[in-house]
């Protein structure tokens, strides 16, 4: 596609519900990049991929979270038991290639955590 | 521990002036220093960037300064015009194998008619 897609673009979850967040990157970029963004703060990042390989998850809040990219693609953002410090908007970007390029970010997701 | 700083949570200025938003930081590492802006409901956008070996970088009506002693960088928007109303972030890599950037909170730009 054209850029990169998030999907919903909306989410309102009850407190203790999983909830999982899509990514679509432009097509044919290496590095895909989750980051969330919390009301009045700036994009923190939470996990990096390379291809299909997690080269870094470092920002990953807890063990609730959890992201993944089997095809080197699409890839999923998955919250378990969601807490409402977890509401925020959730964004992922791309970029061509492994070495560092700048990113291009999508509109991301907002959950709501009530 | 905050590392990237914007200590304006906003600034309005009078179309056709310059805008500057500053930003400070704290890891000497960081080698590469970016700027994205950001429209409501939209990620961000890259707009600038700047390498750590240089001072400045000019891009048409924008430009980044970079002073390395002090740590601190700026974007400068002259003309200033409606359309560049958003927030503005201020963004930086932490070396050169590094692929995440860490960001500050955000400057929001209102442009006055």
């Amino acid at each position: 596609g054209a850029g990169v897609s998030q999907s919903p673009r909306y989410k309102v979850a009850k407190r203790g519900q999983d909830v999982a967040l899509r990514c679509d990157p432009i097509s044919g970029h290496v590095s895909l990049f989750w980051y969330q963004q919390a009301l009045g703060q700036g994009p923190e990042f939470l996990t990096y991929f390379q291809n299909e390989a997690q080269l870094d998850k470092s920002g990953l809040p807890s063990d609730r979270f959890f992201a993944e990219r089997p095809e080197g693609s699409v890839s999923t953002l998955k919250i378990q038991r969601t807490q409402q410090e977890d509401s925020a908007v959730y964004l992922c970007a791309s970029s061509p290639k492994q070495d560092f390029y700048g990113y291009t970010f999508g509109s991301g997701t907002r959950l709501t955590v009530v | 521990d905050q590392q990237v700083k914007q200590n304006s949570p906003s600034l309005s200025v009078q179309e056709g002036r310059i805008s500057i938003l500053n930003c400070d930081y704290t890891n000497s590492m960081f080698d590469y220093f970016l700027w994205y802006k950001k429209y409501p409901a939209e990620g961000p956008t890259f707009l600038i960037s700047i390498s750590s070996i240089k001072d400045k970088n000019e891009d048409g009506r924008f430009t980044v300064f970079l002073n390395k002693s002090a740590k601190h960088l700026s974007l400068h928007i002259v003309p200033s015009q409606p359309g560049d109303s958003a927030v503005y972030f201020c963004a930086a890599r932490e070396d050169q194998g590094a692929q995440k950037l860490v960001f500050g909170q955000g400057t929001r730009l209102t442009i006055n008619p």
